[in-house]
């Protein structure tokens, strides 16, 4: 059974730490997506790759966040410094796009707590 | 720009209930919906998807829910539900034929009381 993992599960560190989050898309797949999820914001796209190229980035603070795919197993995502707004589950989610219709799996979540 | 739209925040129903949970997405062109399931503490799950085709979905768990272009609506729909059923729903689109990046509607808790 085919799964995106992620680690950590659960982090918490102090403001102007760095954080860096780690995503195993399921293997063939070659779109990977980062969301944020908040009480208040909900389900945030923060970022996409497809065949590990970054397609859409808007939806991340560009000064302390970047993500990146060293290689098609691994999709990392870092905050740098980080702050308490950044508090939140952080999901990584992957698919195969064709023809835009593309279905996205996604993994267990880092719960982030930034003190 | 898309939007999707989830009205019903939280949903009470006493088990064997039927439930239908509301989504209405605004965009002007085609479009692909989904609806997700999160239990307490777990990841996004996939319970139905409408890419094209018959608008009545059948998804996992005894889920359905149907496209209305006309009303721009996918609801979510099932006859008799269960305690395990509790958790919180996302309605999502993405645009047909163009990137694949999903938006997500705000969610609706749904609490089956035993």
């Amino acid at each position: 059974d085919a799964r995106v993992t992620q680690t950590p599960r659960h982090k918490v560190t102090e403001m102007g730490q760095e954080v860096t989050m780690r995503c195993q898309p399921i293997l063939g797949h070659n779109t990977v997506f980062w969301y944020r999820q908040t009480m208040m914001q909900g389900l945030e796209l923060l970022a996409y790759f497809r065949n590990r190229a970054p397609l859409d980035d808007s939806g991340m603070p560009k000064d302390r966040f970047s993500a990146e795919m060293p290689d098609a197993t691994l999709a990392t995502l870092k905050i740098q410094p980080s702050e308490p707004r950044d508090s939140a589950v952080y999901f990584c989610a992957s698919g195969t796009a064709f023809a835009g219709t593309d279905t996205q799996y996604f993994g267990p979540g880092t719960r982030l707590t930034v003190l | 720009a898309q939007s999707v739209s989830q009205h019903n925040h939280h949903v009470i129903l006493s088990e064997a209930a039927s439930l239908e949970l509301g989504c209405n997405y605004s965009y002007g062109g085609t479009v692909n919906l989904f609806w997700y399931v999160q239990y307490p503490g777990q990841h996004l799950q996939l319970l139905l998807k409408y890419f094209s085709g018959d608008p009545l979905v059948k998804g996992i768990k005894g889920f359905e829910a149907e496209f209305i272009k006309s009303k721009f609506s996918f609801n979510l729909r099932k006859p008799s539900v269960q305690w395990s059923d509790t958790a919180e729903y996302f309605c999502a689109s993405s645009i047909t034929g163009g990137n694949e990046k999903l938006t997500f509607g705000t969610g609706t808790r749904l609490t089956i009381i035993p």
